[in-house]
């Protein structure tokens, strides 16, 4: 059964450009959430969807910005990219059940120059 | 909003000695679940163990359990027998149970470094 799959794993982007970041949830898993995760600020929450609905929204700018499609991957997207962007971006999936937790992706990490 | 504190930053244990890593956290809610997660250097969080929030007893998953104290927003990691593949990151997680209504996701602290000595 694969994993949760998260693409790209590195990327280097210049700030002011965009990015997009890609997950896929494990099968049949229907919510997909993602997570900034950086030495200062540690882990934080995002945003989460389920069904192609945001659920739930993090405390970020509205410079992040996500989606998710029929077939439950999800992408999110940064805009106007700052060097504080710089982070390991996760993405976990579930059923949509939170009792049964959270499968994480290894992460894309971001770096802006 | 929900806080998570875990208060020891970094913790070293003797391979094959028990460990226990602390979390407390911060909640006017009364039904929650609450994770582990460990990270090794690959990245990938893996979940360690959960506990629900209206179930008084300690969950288990082989060599690690929980002290879960409701009344004291306790829940404290025990490993016992550590192994080298133990060593990575532990972090506590908190996950309200009202889906939506502005609930943020998953709260996580801001971890534990776990060195196991050989």
């Amino acid at each position: 059964k694969a994993g949760v799959t998260q693409t790209p794993r590195y990327l280097i982007k210049t700030r002011g450009q965009q990015v997009t970041l890609s997950c896929s949830p494990i099968s049949g898993h229907r919510s997909v959430s993602w997570y900034q995760q950086t030495p200062g600020q540690g882990l934080q929450f995002l945003f989460e969807y389920f069904s192609e609905t945001q659920r739930n929204k993090g405390n970020f700018p509205g410079r992040f910005s996500g989606r998710q499609f029929s077939n439950s991957r999800s992408e999110m997207n940064v805009s106007t990219l700052e060097l504080g962007d710089s982070a390991l971006y996760l993405c976990a999936s579930s059923y949509g059940q939170e009792t049964y937790g959270y499968t994480f992706g290894s992460g894309t990490r971001l770096t802006v120059v | 909003a929900q806080t998570v504190t875990q208060s020891q930053p970094e913790m070293s244990v003797q391979e094959a000695e028990t460990v226990t890593l602390s979390c407390t956290y911060d909640t006017s809610e009364s039904d929650y679940y609450l994770f582990w997660y460990k990270q090794p250097p690959s990245r990938q969080m893996i979940l360690v163990i959960r506990q629900e929030a209206y179930k008084q007893q300690n969950a288990t998953e082989n060599r690690f359990s929980v002290n879960f104290q409701k009344a004291a927003k306790s829940f404290s990691l025990k490993i016992s027998d550590s192994q080298l593949g133990d060593a990575a990151m532990y972090f506590c997680a908190y996950r309200s149970a009202y889906s939506g209504g502005g609930a943020d996701g998953l709260t996580f602290g801001k971890g534990t470094h776990l060195i196991i000595q050989p």
